[in-house]
């Protein structure tokens, strides 16, 4: 089985961009999480879908961040504009109810 | 609301000796536990999980954890350690049943294993 598949692995751009984070689920999770992780802060929580809806998004930072899961099979986090404090590498996550979480391999983002 | 601590945040061992990395956790309702671990530049791997049953739990790579509930502790062992074994291992917590699915996670533990 694929995993959790994330695109791109990495992203650098300058502050100021719009940078776009995509993600596509294991097959039959009807859950999917987006966490960012940096040193200062560790692992946060910033949105989660159940069944393509948005739960809970009380960890999205500010305005400038938003997610969308148009299908079950696709997932974006936006960043409009971009600032040097979103550097960070960024996890998308799915599951099945409450079965651990299955991460993906992440996307590390450099904001110039 | 819950939370996690990982008590330590760098344990260096050397290969073939046993190691503990601690994980307490805060909950006013019943919780799963997992232990995940990150190797560099990757996402997180399951290494165990409690749901129920069994206090011991054992996991891939021959890490075991044992829930204690009168202590709310979930402390990951190994007995022997491999250099292989060096990585960032994270505590996570989620409430039992109901319709919060979110993983609150520890700050992580860095493992370093010396020759």
């Amino acid at each position: 089985d694929a995993g959790v598949i994330q695109s791109p692995r990495h992203e650098v751009t300058e502050m100021g961009q719009e940078v776009t984070l995509r993600c596509k689920p294991i097959s039959g999770h009807d859950y999917l999480f987006w966490y960012r992780q940096t040193m200062m802060r560790g692992l946060e929580l910033l949105i989660y879908f159940n069944n393509n809806v948005p739960i809970d998004d009380s960890g999205m930072p500010e305005d400038r961040f938003s997610a969308k899961m148009p299908n079950a099979s696709f997932s974006t986090l936006k960043i409009q504009p971009s600032e040097p404090r979103d550097s960070a590498v960024y996890f998308c996550a799915s599951t099945r109810g409450h079965q651990p979480q299955h991460f993906g391999d992440g996307t590390r983002l450099s904001i110039l | 609301a819950q939370s996690v601590t990982q008590l330590d945040s760098q344990v260096p061992v050397f290969e073939e000796a046993p190691v503990e990395l601690r994980c307490n956790y805060s909950s006013s309702v019943s919780v799963y536990l997992f232990w995940y671990v990150q190797y560099p530049n990757q996402g997180l791997q399951l290494l165990l999980k409690y749901l129920s049953g069994s206090t011991l739990v054992k996991g891939i790579n021959g890490f075991e954890a044992e829930f204690n509930k009168s202590q709310t502790s979930f402390h990951l062992r190994k007995p022997s350690v491999h250099i292989s074994d060096t990585a960032e291992y994270f505590c996570a917590v989620s409430e039992y049943g109901g319709s919060n699915y979110k993983l609150t996670f520890g700050k992580g533990t860095l493992l370093t294993v010396n020759p």
